[in-house]
């Protein structure tokens, strides 16, 4: 079965620009999860939606970050005004209903020059 | 101080040997997670555990709830197990189920 998606698997952006980061969560999971994992640390939680409900968005790092889910399924995440420090790898993680198991997409690794 | 301290940071071993990743962490949770990420970006789940031992082919995970402290050892060693262990836990309060992850162990393989 298709496990979790994510779109670009790598994007290059010059500073100032904005970028779009994709999830495809599997389907009927109900909880989407982004974490931030900059080079050689473990992963920072960034916000969680359950079905379409931002419940938990205390890691973004500033206002310039933004992400949305619609509809309860796909997920995007929006960076405004890129800077040197976003450059990191951005992972999405979805866990089905009452459970805790996080299953992870392979990441966006978002390099911003 | 971060919440979730891993040992060591990195770790060789020769083809064979039995192998001990620890983590210990400085808040009540309600479940503590081993995650295996390959070069490239991909975290698999490995464990989750809240309570005692679990055993998975050659990998082995353990947590001591009064210490707060796990283990991950993994037996009889390969060099297809060489990838970053990272632990991380799951907080009961705050209603949100996100996790906190250590900085991560690098472990290397060598035939």
């Amino acid at each position: 079965g298709a496990g979790v998606s994510q779109s670009p698997r790598y994007k290059v952006a010059k500073r100032g620009q904005d970028v779009a980061l994709r999830c495809d969560p599997i389907s009927g999971h109900v909880s989407l999860f982004w974490y931030q994992q900059a080079l050689g640390q473990g992963p920072e939680f960034l916000t969680y939606f359950q079905n379409e409900a931002q419940l938990d968005k205390s890691g973004l790092p500033s206002d310039r970050f933004f992400a949305e889910r619609p509809e309860g399924s796909v997920s995007t995440l929006k960076i405004q005004r890129t800077q040197q420090e976003d450059s990191a790898v951005y992972l999405c993680a979805s866990s089905p209903p009452a459970a805790s198991e996080q299953f992870f997409g392979p990441g966006t690794r978002l390099t911003v020059l | 101080k971060n919440e979730v301290e891993q040992s060591p940071q990195n770790l060789t071993a020769q083809e064979g040997e039995f192998i001990t990743i620890n983590c210990s962490y400085s808040v009540g949770i309600s479940a503590l997670h081993w995650l295996q990420q390959h070069p490239g970006g991909g975290i698999v789940s490995l464990f989750m555990l809240s309570s005692g031992k679990k055993k998975h082919g050659r990998l082995i995970a353990t947590i001591n709830i009064q210490e707060k402290h796990s283990s991950l050892h993994i037996t009889a060693s390969h060099p297809r197990d060489s990838a970053v262990y990272i632990c991380a836990v799951r907080s009961p309060w705050g209603g949100s189920e996100k996790l906190v992850f250590g900085k991560g162990t690098k472990l290397t393989v060598n035939p």
